[in-house]
């Protein structure tokens, strides 16, 4: 079975550039979430999507940051303008609605110069 | 406020001995606790997850105990390998309405197994 699958693993912009990322969950997980993860810290929720509908996007910085998952299934995670305090890791998780154990990602390292 | 605190940032040992990583948190009434490993450059896998009528869960030779009490999770790796080398996150996971469920994570111990 494959597992969620994130695209691309590494990217370098410089700030105020757009940028996006792409998560393909796990066939037939309905939920999906965007986490970001600092060095040294643990993965931080942005968003959660449950089915189309995102049902917690309390912490996703809206001034910037925007997502969707059109057809509930592949979400895109996008961030303009990007800001230096942007770099991290994001973070893509999947799992079987109203279950709780999450599948990750590999994610993608985003460094802002 | 809320915190999970683990209780290091890195933990060295000889192989073959136990490891012994500590998660405490406040201000939560989680439903389940999970651990997770997460290697380099990688995303965080799942291991274990303790219910909060749990006492002790094990998996080969993963230890997890769940104290609700003193609000405490211990994660055991018994005869530890150089292989079991990583950072290793709890979670707590707790209702947030609608049958969903939301993890929060601490900032994980980084394990190092000495040959």
């Amino acid at each position: 079975e494959a597992g969620v699958v994130q695209s691309p693993r590494y990217k370098i912009i410089e700030k105020k550039q757009p940028v996006a990322f792409w998560c393909n969950p796990i066939s037939g997980h309905n939920t999906l979430y965007w986490y970001l993860q600092n060095l040294g810290q643990g993965p931080e929720l942005l968003i959660r999507y449950e089915n189309e509908e995102a049902v917690d996007d309390s912490q996703l910085p809206k001034d910037r940051f925007s997502a969707e998952r059109l057809k509930g299934v592949d979400s895109t995670l996008k961030i303009q303008p990007a800001e230096l305090g942007d770099s991290a890791v994001y973070l893509c998780a999947s799992s079987l609605i109203r279950t709780d154990t999450q599948y990750f990602g590999p994610g993608t390292r985003l460094t802002v110069l | 406020s809320q915190k999970i605190e683990q209780n290091s940032e890195a933990l060295n040992i000889q192989e073959g001995k136990t490891a012994t990583l500590t998660c405490n948190y406040t201000n939560y009434s989680p439903a389940y606790l999970q651990w997770y490993r997460q290697d380099p450059g990688r995303g965080p896998v799942f291991l274990l997850l303790i219910r909060e009528n749990e006492k002790e869960k094990r998996k080969e030779r993963l230890k997890v105990t769940f104290d609700t009490t003193l609000k405490q999770s211990l994660f055991h790796i018994t005869a530890s390998q150089p292989a079991d080398s990583a950072t290793y996150l709890c979670a707590l996971v707790w209702g947030s309405g609608a049958g969903s469920y939301q993890l929060t994570f601490g900032k994980g111990t980084k394990l190092s197994v000495i040959p």
